[in-house]
């Protein structure tokens, strides 16, 4: 069992936009604004798309932004592309030793 | 640019062992501790251990305990993972993650190994 709860799947059609939740504990997401997200492809490593709750690295596009509202964080991907069809994983900095927990993940189906 | 690269798949026999290589380059090695991550055939992310290079310092998953070792080598800018008393449960890909300190994620991951336990 994960830490932080996501859906198991979500799906949208092209150009719509869509919500991933991820919800936590005050040890981790409410506790601490450094929530990530991760794309990853079949076949491929995780791909970090949000750090720091609502950041972006270099080279993400715009359409993918993030919130957070006490124990849980969401993801927002906008305008969806097929090529965004992947599985999302949410993490958390947290208290515990670990200092890393992860989501179960969600599979984003484009429509 | 920063760049993780992990070793070769492995196939391994029930109640042996295996040891996977993460080769850094790109950066100063000691400033980032590196994580390791599994996932397992269609599942997700499992959280397994992290090391300090500066100090080798390790903190690894309870469930891991005893089964795993994780050491660094700074003269050659790579950290190993090395898990025991494998069973049929350790097939999966194993990752190795860079933890960024003033992020707190990780922000640059290895390519992945397979690892495959099979009689």
């Amino acid at each position: 069992q994960s830490a932080l709860t996501q859906p198991a799947s979500v799906s949208g059609s092209p150009g719509q936009s869509i919500t991933i939740s991820c919800t936590g504990s005050n040890t981790d997401i409410g506790g601490y604004d450094y929530v990530s997200w991760y794309q990853q492809k079949p076949g491929k490593a995780p791909k970090l798309v949000i750090y720091g709750v609502n950041n972006r690295p270099s080279g993400v596009s715009n359409r993918f932004s993030g919130s957070k509202s006490g124990i849980t964080a969401s993801l927002t991907i906008s305008g969806l592309q097929a090529e965004d069809e992947a599985d999302y994983y949410c993490s958390s900095y947290t208290t515990y030793s670990s200092n890393w927990v992860f989501g179960g993940g969600t599979r984003l189906t484009v429509l | 640019q920063v760049q993780l690269v992990q070793s070769g798949a492995e196939l391994k026999k029930p109640g042996a062992s295996v040891k996977v290589s993460c080769t850094t380059s790109g950066y100063t090695f000691n400033d980032y501790y590196m994580h390791w991550v599994r996932q397992a055939p269609g599942q997700g992310l499992e959280w397994m251990g992290r090391i300090n290079p500066k100090s080798g310092g390790t903190y690894k998953a309870q469930k891991f305990q005893g089964r795993i070792t994780l050491t660094s080598e700074p003269s050659i800018n790579t950290h190993y993972m090395e898990l025991t008393t494998l069973t049929s449960d350790d097939t999966a890909i194993y990752y190795c993650a860079r933890w960024d300190t003033s992020l707190l994620t990780g922000d640059y991951w290895g390519q992945g190994t397979l690892v495959t336990v099979s009689s």
